[in-house]
């Protein structure tokens, strides 16, 4: 999977609780992003970055937060966990020719 | 705004035929379009994309995408189907230049029956 893992790979958490999805790639690319998967819906953009401390918000950014303190870590934070958020996460780099490639997903099932 | 469309949520096509899976899009710029495919449990994977030249782009495992300008359309094709290719593909597109988000499509699921 082009050098990108994802932590933990599954989780089980309760509604309100905070939760901290890990991505790392070793590829040394600018650009990350967190996706969220669910049947009917595709991919859709959570949030991205375009380099260390620089992020924005994609299309459904309501209740996350992200960080990327160095350029191989991108973090993604549910603030307080809804039942809505359960999903399967994905993250992705972006290479200089613009093609995206994916970590293995991180399915979040929260109660 | 930038959207994408796979009309088809399954298509099915006997192992041998031709496929095609079909992507229309929307962008205010050029467009970056791409192709992934999705195997049950796993992270989408790159197959190809379409940046600027030829409109007929050749990717990974034997497959091919037709970049249509008039028809904003860019359709997947593969001359000879394989049980193998039985997943899940994505349409994806970027808006070209400054663009920095991807927009996927919601996917179609090819079926190769034997």
């Amino acid at each position: 999977d082009a050098g990108i893992t994802q932590s933990p790979r599954h989780k089980v958490t309760e509604t309100g609780t905070p939760v901290t999805l890990r991505c790392h790639q070793t590829e040394n690319h600018r650009y990350m992003y967190w996706y969220r998967q669910d049947p009917g819906h595709g991919l859709r953009l959570i949030h991205y970055s375009y380099g260390v401390k620089d992020t924005d918000k994609g299309e459904v950014s309501d209740g996350y937060s992200v960080s990327r303190s160095k350029t191989e870590d991108f973090l993604l934070t549910l603030e307080s966990a809804t039942s809505s958020q359960t999903s399967v996460y994905f993250c992705a780099i972006s290479d200089p020719g613009g093609a995206q490639y994916f970590g293995p997903g991180t399915r979040l099932l929260v109660l | 705004a930038q959207s994408v469309a796979q009309p088809e949520d399954q298509v099915n096509v006997a192992e041998g035929n031709p496929l095609t899976v079909k992507c229309t899009y929307s962008v205010s710029g050029n467009p970056y379009l791409f192709w992934y495919v999705q195997y049950p449990n796993r992270g989408l994977q790159f197959l190809l994309k379409y940046i600027t030249g030829d409109n007929l782009v050749k990717g990974s495992y034997g497959f091919e995408a037709e970049f249509n300008k008039s028809q904003t359309s860019f359709h997947l094709k593969k001359p000879s189907a394989l049980v193998s290719d039985s997943a899940l593909y994505f349409c994806a597109v970027r808006e070209g230049g400054t663009g920095n988000q991807f927009y996927f499509g919601t996917g179609t699921s090819l079926t190769v029956i034997p």
